[in-house]
């Protein structure tokens, strides 16, 4: 089971950080991804990152405001995108790949966290 | 405008067999990197539903399956029923732009 961490609202030019807790350790997964969904849109990747080595794919639409961490000890993957506007307002989901798997898909979501932004 | 394209909408009577398709480029599904389905219900996060193209996750009835042609997909819904309103993604992974990418959606509407 995937849970993320609650809603969030900001003002623009912030930062907002989400937690994605997948498990005790990161020991079933191969990585947490992180895909957003604007109102009525369909879904968008924004990166992801390797449980055990903690490298990151970032997609180049965020890499430069967009961190991916994750704490090995608690199980917990975080992201945190920076110079917040508008145009971020949405739902951020985590996503689990399956151990072994090297194709990149998603058999277990997080419930999403809304993330809205406005002066 | 994403990546792969899928019809914005489809619709069929209960019990009858219902296509979606997903098309990308050389880059992606024609370079032979799997795709996958996930369902989406209002309110909920998307159900992984097909994996590397023709796989389905337990739980997931034999009603959904998919099939590759070139760089296109195709998921095939069976004995449509009421449930299966939902809105249908494909996803795969783009070599050259090194991203995970989806398809923009299709709302599947039950007549």
């Amino acid at each position: 089971q995937v849970v993320q961490s609650g809603p969030e609202v900001r003002k623009p030019g912030t930062s907002v950080r989400v937690s994605c807790k997948v498990s005790e350790s990161f020991m079933s997964v191969s990585s947490v991804n992180w895909v957003r969904q604007t109102p009525g849109q369909g879904l968008e990747w924004i990166g992801w990152i390797v449980g055990g080595s903690g490298n990151t794919n970032l997609a180049r639409k965020f890499d430069k405001r967009l961190s991916l961490t994750r704490d090995l000890s608690t199980g917990t993957a975080y992201l945190e995108l920076s110079s917040l506007s508008s145009e971020d307002t949405a739902i951020y989901y985590c996503a689990t790949v399956p151990g072994g798997q090297l194709a990149v898909y998603f058999d277990s979501w997080g419930q999403g966290t809304l993330v809205t932004v406005s002066a | 405008q994403s990546v792969l394209t899928q019809p914005p909408a489809v619709s069929g009577a209960p019990g009858q067999r219902v296509t979606i398709s997903c098309t990308g480029g050389s880059s992606n599904i024609g370079a032979g990197f799997g795709v996958h389905w996930y369902q989406q219900t209002p309110g909920t996060a998307p159900k992984l539903l097909i994996y590397n193209t023709n796989n389905r996750p337990s739980g997931v009835p034999d009603r959904f399956s998919a099939s590759k042609s070139d760089a296109s997909v195709s998921l095939a819904i069976t004995r449509l029923q009421a449930d299966d309103e939902a809105i249908y993604f494909c996803q795969s992974y783009d070599t050259s732009l090194s991203d995970v990418v989806f398809g923009g959606g299709t709302t599947l509407t039950v007549l």
